[in-house]
């Protein structure tokens, strides 16, 4: 079966830098997303990694290793607005050709004053 | 906003009963995707949609349903509603040029209660 695993909590300094880690156990990997989705809120698209290494995107950092089965999210300067909840998820190509995308629960990250 | 509508915001049912939630795509967009996200835990795809016809879809049962049509609008129909049926549901567009979809604008949501 395919399997993706986040922390489910993590609080963290206004200020300060943060990362959230994913692993994911898939077939037919074809590459990572990460969303953002505020408290009953639609989820918002962040990063999208499909080669191996960091993508930076302001504030927002993405990394895959697709050898290991691992991602993270680097967020910097957190702000209050970060609070959130991050969701990971791996699109997987099916062998029947088509291509379903694999959330994780979501990481709920909390940031302090 | 990323353009892409629901309908209704809320809704309340009862078990066996039949439902059918709508979702405008983002102008320009033809693949439509829906997933049901239960309260705490990520989204899970039900189906996607490309050019009106099935493209993918997950470990839901054959008692939903969906249909793309030609302006790329989309409906997502579920028959004899369970209580484990409730749940946020959401649709999301994109523009595929081949059959996989990349960068999904996502709608803010159909929230539905079955009693």
């Amino acid at each position: 079966g395919q399997n993706i695993d986040q922390p489910t909590e993590m609080t963290a300094t206004e200020g300060a830098i943060v990362q959230i880690n994913c692993t994911y156990q898939t077939s037919g990997f074809n590459g990572l997303f990460w969303y953002q989705q505020h408290a009953g809120e639609a989820p918002t698209f962040l990063s999208y990694n499909v080669l191996d290494g960091l993508e930076e995107k302001g504030r927002f950092s993405s990394f895959l290793s697709r050898s290991k089965g691992y991602s993270y999210l680097l967020l910097k300067e957190l702000q209050m607005k970060d609070s959130a909840s991050y969701l990971c998820a791996a699109l997987i190509q099916t062998p029947g050709g088509s291509y379903i995308p694999t959330f994780g629960r979501g990481t709920s990250l909390i940031v302090h004053p | 906003e990323t353009g892409v509508t629901q309908s209704p915001t809320h809704l309340i049912k009862t078990r066996g009963q039949q439902v059918t939630l709508r979702c405008s795509s983002q102008s320009g967009h033809n693949t439509v995707s829906w997933y049901q996200q239960a309260l705490g835990q990520g989204p899970q795809f039900i189906f996607q949609y490309y050019r009106e016809e099935e493209n993918g879809r997950g470990n839901f049962p054959p008692r939903f349903s969906g249909l793309q049509f030609p302006n790329y609008s989309s409906e997502l129909n579920v028959n004899a509603l369970e209580l484990d049926d409730s749940a946020l549901y959401l649709c999301a567009s994109s523009l595929a040029s081949t059959s996989m979809s990349v960068t999904q604008y996502f709608g803010p949501g159909t929230r539905l209660l079955v009693l």
